[in-house]
């Protein structure tokens, strides 16, 4: 079973420009979460999409957005990128049946703004 | 709101020792607890996970860790570490129904030959 692929795994972008990264879950898993890791901030949720719809969100900016599509598959995008936006980028798929909620991670997309 | 707690920051320990990493949370209900290993520049690789049932749970690479509710600790132990278990290691606490989970802060071990 293949696991969850982010991609692109690096991109170098420029302030005021804006991204989308993207995530592809394990094959059947509904719920893709997205994180940002950070040395000074640890691991932040971002948001959650199941079956296409935004679940959960963390308290981020309005320039962090995402989307689910029909297959499960996930973007995110940022917009107007500050340097303070360089991070790895983390998805997490997830299958919730019978409540196991445990999160499969991809290797993360590491973004730099310059 | 549940949140958690690693104490330790960083871990320095002689291969062959033993191990543990501490892990508090903080949640109102019955909690689904994790513990997860980063490799640097990698993604996160789950190592064990407690929804219910048995406290003393054993996961891959040799890992157990235990729950103990009274305590509100799920603290990861290994009987004799490796070289290759140096990496940061992180605990989390899930929501029933949700793909969501907070993550503590990390603790990053070292392995000394």
């Amino acid at each position: 079973k293949a696991g969850v692929t982010q991609t692109p795994r690096y991109l170098i972008k420029t302030r005021g420009q804006q991204v989308t990264l993207s995530c592809s879950p394990i094959s059947g898993h509904r719920s893709v979460s997205w994180y940002q890791q950070t040395p000074g901030q640890g691991l932040q949720f971002l948001f959650e999409y199941f079956s296409e719809t935004q679940r959960n969100k963390g308290n981020f900016p309005g320039r962090f957005s995402g989307r689910q599509f029909s297959n499960s598959r996930s973007e995110m995008n940022v917009s107007t990128l500050e340097l303070g936006d360089s991070a790895l980028y983390l998805c997490a798929s997830s299958s919730l049946l019978g409540g196991a909620t445990e999160a499969f991670f991809g290797q993360g997309t590491r973004l730099t703004v310059v | 709101a549940q949140s958690v707690t690693q104490p330790d920051i960083h871990i320095t320990v002689s291969e062959g020792a033993s191990l543990e990493l501490r892990c508090n949370y903080s949640y109102g209900a019955t909690p689904y607890l994790f513990w997860y290993v980063q490799s640097p520049g990698q993604g996160l690789q789950l190592l064990l996970k407690y929804f219910s049932g048995d406290t003393l749970v054993q996961g891959i690479k040799g890992f157990e860790a235990e729950f103990k509710r009274s305590q509100s600790s799920f603290n990861l132990r290994k009987p004799s570490v490796h070289w290759s278990d140096a990496a940061e290691y992180f605990c989390a606490v899930g929501v029933s129904g949700a793909g969501k989970s907070t993550f503590g802060d990390g603790t990053t071990l070292t392995v000394k030959p």
